[in-house]
């Protein structure tokens, strides 16, 4: 299954609603996640389910999506969400990810 | 609180074989899958391969069949084998829990909650 997100990189400030989306090539049930991965660090799980926010994630962090359309939506970004987003699909081996989303600072 | 340590060799020849470990402390070692990735320089994140409790391997056909994952549930370790590795290899491999569900009377994959710090392979001659 290939994951398609777009935009590939999004400049965006301080307070910016913002949205990332994720288009799979097959219809998959609620088996994708959202990592964030900052330079030199590990990911970060962000949202599993499509919807479900992990603990300790902040709430302006929210996923959505059914089918082959997946969003992540962050409502008011904060300084440190500059970094790079993934989404990841579990509904059918082999496990993939999305090419990645680049969020910078404008 | 849950934290997965890595340790290998970080810089190897063409031909020879990568070879990870990942220790597991402060969880429950058997209630969970056990999956590799990796990040190759420039490019997303690529899944290596899973390990289930059994010892049960899935991995990416795109690496064929130079994967090999072990499970040492006696210390809570389990490692990653890759084989005649190529300059293709180079990247930062990162070892990740595996939480399951139950889906129908399968046991299936649902996300990776606690991942590794990351190890940099270097493969060249």
């Amino acid at each position: 299954i290939q994951l398609t997100q777009s935009p590939s990189s999004l400049s965006a400030s301080v307070g910016d609603r913002v949205t990332i989306t994720c288009r799979t090539s097959q219809g998959i049930t609620s088996f994708l996640a959202w990592y964030q991965q900052k330079p030199r660090k590990a990911p970060r799980l962000l949202i599993y389910a499509a919807s479900t926010l992990q603990g300790g994630v902040p709430s302006r962090f929210s996923g959505n999506g059914s089918g082959t359309e997946f969003t992540l939506t962050i409502s008011s970004l904060q300084p440190e969400d500059f970094a790079t987003y993934y989404c990841q699909q579990l509904n059918y081996y082999p496990i993939t990810f999305g090419q990645g989303t680049r969020l910078d600072i404008k | 609180q849950v934290q997965l340590q890595q340790w290998g060799a970080g810089l190897l020849k063409p031909s020879e074989t990568l070879s990870l470990t990942c220790g597991v402390s402060g969880g429950s070692f058997s209630d969970y899958y056990w999956s590799w990735i990796r990040r190759a320089p420039g490019k997303g994140l690529e899944w290596i391969g899973q390990i289930d409790h059994s010892g049960n391997n899935s991995n990416n056909p795109s690496l064929k069949s130079r994967v090999t994952l072990l499970l040492d549930t006696s210390k809570s370790q389990f490692s990653l084998k890759l084989t005649s590795v190529t300059a293709a290899d180079t990247a930062v491999y990162y070892c990740a829990r595996v939480q399951v569900r139950w889906i129908e009377g399968w046991l299936v994959p649902d996300y990776f909650d606690y991942w590794g710090q990351g190890t940099l392979v270097t493969v060249s001659s």
